[in-house]
């Protein structure tokens, strides 16, 4: 089945920095890469997500970038702040006849210090 | 629109015990999902239902049955429950998008078994 990795578990920053998060995934037949965001005592929530014939999507101060020969994609958060502290999950999907089920990555923990 | 809501948002069990996990969506969505989350594991996937009358086990099933009662409901039993199933649970469900599978979770059940 489908591994996904993500580094790194912790990370730290000053606001208005760079976040950068990173994945890979194990199965060449993937297509599809979400990204989810889970604040304290909450449910995880989508943020941005990609497909596999697009290498970057953008929105706003988020972005993903998709390198399927690699069989990485990363997460880029731009101009930081406080409330952008939370776990992030990658996650990546492969299509199985009309539903597919996505496999997570552990998480990482960002803390934007103010 | 509720979204994906979940009941109960706590449980104490004592071992042996057993207990129903509730899950329901309002947004007519075919497939839905369940997942436990352990601290430094992500979300691992238990069961989910592709569509109405469909269920399939996911990366971690034992101890756990499931049954889709209607297009709404997706419910997650413990029928004896052990220590080992403490953890957080979370439902999602997903309508296929262009092949692609965005999820959209609850708010979580977190169960303690003594």
């Amino acid at each position: 089945g489908e591994n996904v990795e993500q580094h790194p578990s912790t990370l730290s920053v000053q606001e208005g920095d760079s976040a950068v998060i990173k994945c890979t995934y194990s199965d060449s037949a993937s297509n599809y890469f979400p990204w989810y965001k889970q604040e304290l005592g909450k449910g995880p929530q989508l943020i941005i997500d990609i497909r596999s014939n697009v290498g970057e999507k953008k929105d706003q101060r988020i972005a993903v970038t998709l390198n399927k020969t690699a069989k990485h994609f990363s997460l880029h958060i731009t101009e930081t702040q406080p409330e952008d502290s939370a776990v992030y999950f990658c996650a990546a999907s492969i299509p199985n006849s009309g539903y597919s089920t996505l496999t997570f990555g552990k998480g990482t923990m960002l803390l934007v210090s103010p | 629109n509720a979204g994906v809501t979940q009941t109960p948002k706590f449980q104490v069990l004592k071992t042996g015990q057993s207990m129903t996990l509730q899950c329901a969506q309002d947004m007519n969505h075919n497939s839905m999902y369940w997942y436990r989350q352990d601290p430094g594991m992500g979300l691992r996937l238990i069961y989910y239902s592709a569509s109405e009358g469909t269920t399939d086990k996911g990366e971690v099933p034992n101890g756990y049955n499931v049954s889709r009662l209607n297009k709404r409901e997706f419910s997650l039993r413990l029928e004896s429950a052990a220590p080992s199933q403490t953890s957080v649970y979370f439902c999602a469900s997903s309508e296929i998008n262009g092949g692609a599978d965005t999820q959209y979770f609850g708010p979580g059940t977190r169960l303690t078994v003594l």
